[in-house]
Order: structure tokens, then C-alpha cells, then sequence
């Protein structure tokens, strides 16, 4: 079974902080994708990799960046964390011929 | 205009009942996907289509590319149907990227099966 696992299941953060969510699978996917969830819209995508040291905006980029160095990590950086990027965060991979997506459980972010 | 719409947001119904969730996306596509998202966040993929009908278990999926419309049905439903459903599309080439491009969501159906 893929299992896609993501550091912390609820984390609590400072306005100002720097906050690193961590992604990992275990299944050598190539692809893996960044989204945050919000009531009333959706989930949406942040940034995605297609490859180590690689990355693409997604839809909502500002205020985030991305970390590939390795093949089965992929973090997600708030640089000055702000109350409005309280949500849930979602990680996924998928491998590079498919689109079907593999899902972590999520960690759901406040910052106060 | 939303690329990717879903209905009914909220569904009751009670145990035993046929369900359906509707999906319909306003450009081509080159897949459809149907996720369940229990409480707790955990999401998990249930059906990938591009063309057709799938089926699993009670669950079947339907895809109309025409219509530009998908349909989820879940026959007799159980309370632990009870999840929130979701419609995600891959859209034609939108990002610069190597063809990981991510997908685009619905808002999400709200189901509670009552027993």
C-alpha cells in the first residue's frame, strides 16, 4: 500500500513563525503536490513537484514555498506564518504516468 | 465561474436509500477523480475515470465527456457512507510543470446516513 505520512497531525504556530510541514512517501512517486483545505472552498492546490529540486506554482503560491531535496520529502514553508494561513494542509503523490493521487492525512494548522 | 461544480453541497438521507452526487466541469479533461473525506481529514481516492462507468463494491461511477458531467451513485447506503464527497478534475495543461499538474476540487457533497 502507498503510504504518503505528514510530520504532525495538528500544529499550533505564532503569527511571525516559521513553520515547515513535512511530506513523505514511500513509494519512489515522482509527482507530489502541496493543497490547503478551507470550508466553503475546496481544496486548492499550493505548489506541486514533479522531481527532486523541482516545483510549480499552484494556484494560491503567495506566502508559501517548497522544499525538494529528496525524492520522498517534499516540505511546505510558511516563511512568517499569519492567521490567515490557518487550515488544513494536504500532501498527495502520484507516480510520473499516473494521475491518480495518494493522500496524507493532513495537518491542520492555527496561527494565533 | 467555478471550474468544477458539485451538488447537492449537503445531503440526509436515510440508511438503505440510493444516493447521487453530482459533478459537472466546464472544460475537457483528461481525468475525473471521486475522493471520500471522513472526519479527520483523511482522503482516499475512489474512483479515476476518464470515460464510462466504474464500479466498486455499492459504489459506481459515470462519466458523460459530452455532457461534461460525472455522477457518483452509492446503493443502499449505510451510515458509514456518511463523509464528505468529492469531485476533482485534471484541467488541460494549466501549470508550466512536467505533466504533474495538480488537480482542481469541487467544494464537496456532505453526506449523513441516518440509521
Amino acid at each position: 500500500d502507498v503510504k504518503v505520512t505528514q510530520s504532525s497531525r495538528y500544529l499550533v504556530k505564532r503569527t511571525g513563525e516559521k513553520v515547515f510541514l513535512e511530506c513523505v512517501q514511500d513509494m519512489d512517486h515522482e509527482n507530489m503536490f502541496w493543497y490547503r483545505q478551507d470550508p466553503g472552498l475546496g481544496l486548492r492546490l499550493i505548489y506541486f513537484s514533479y522531481d527532486v529540486k523541482m516545483k510549480e506554482k499552484g494556484d494560491i503560491p503567495e506566502g508559501y514555498s517548497v522544499s525538494r531535496e529528496k525524492k520522498e520529502r517534499f516540505s511546505l514553508i510558511l516563511e512568517s506564518a499569519s492567521t490567515n494561513q490557518t487550515s488544513m494542509y494536504l500532501c498527495a503523490s502520484s507516480p510520473g504516468n499516473s494521475y491518480e493521487q495518494y493522500f496524507g492525512p493532513g495537518t491542520r494548522l492555527t496561527v494565533t | 465561474k467555478n471550474e468544477v461544480e458539485q451538488s447537492p453541497q449537503n445531503l440526509t438521507a436515510q440508511e438503505g436509500e440510493f444516493i447521487t452526487i453530482n459533478c459537472s466541469y466546464s472544460v475537457g479533461i483528461s481525468a475525473l477523480h471521486w475522493l471520500q473525506q471522513h472526519p479527520g481529514g483523511g482522503i482516499v481516492s475512489l474512483f479515476m475515470l476518464s470515460s464510462g462507468k466504474k464500479k466498486h463494491g455499492r459504489l459506481i461511477a459515470t462519466i458523460n465527456i459530452q455532457e461534461k458531467h460525472s455522477s457518483l451513485h452509492i446503493t443502499a447506503s449505510h451510515p458509514r457512507d456518511s463523509a464528505v464527497y468529492i469531485c476533482a478534475v485534471r484541467l488541460p495543461v494549466k501549470y508550466s510543470g512536467g505533466g504533474a499538474d495538480g488537480l482542481t476540487f469541487g467544494k464537496g457533497t456532505h453526506l449523513i446516513i441516518q440509521p
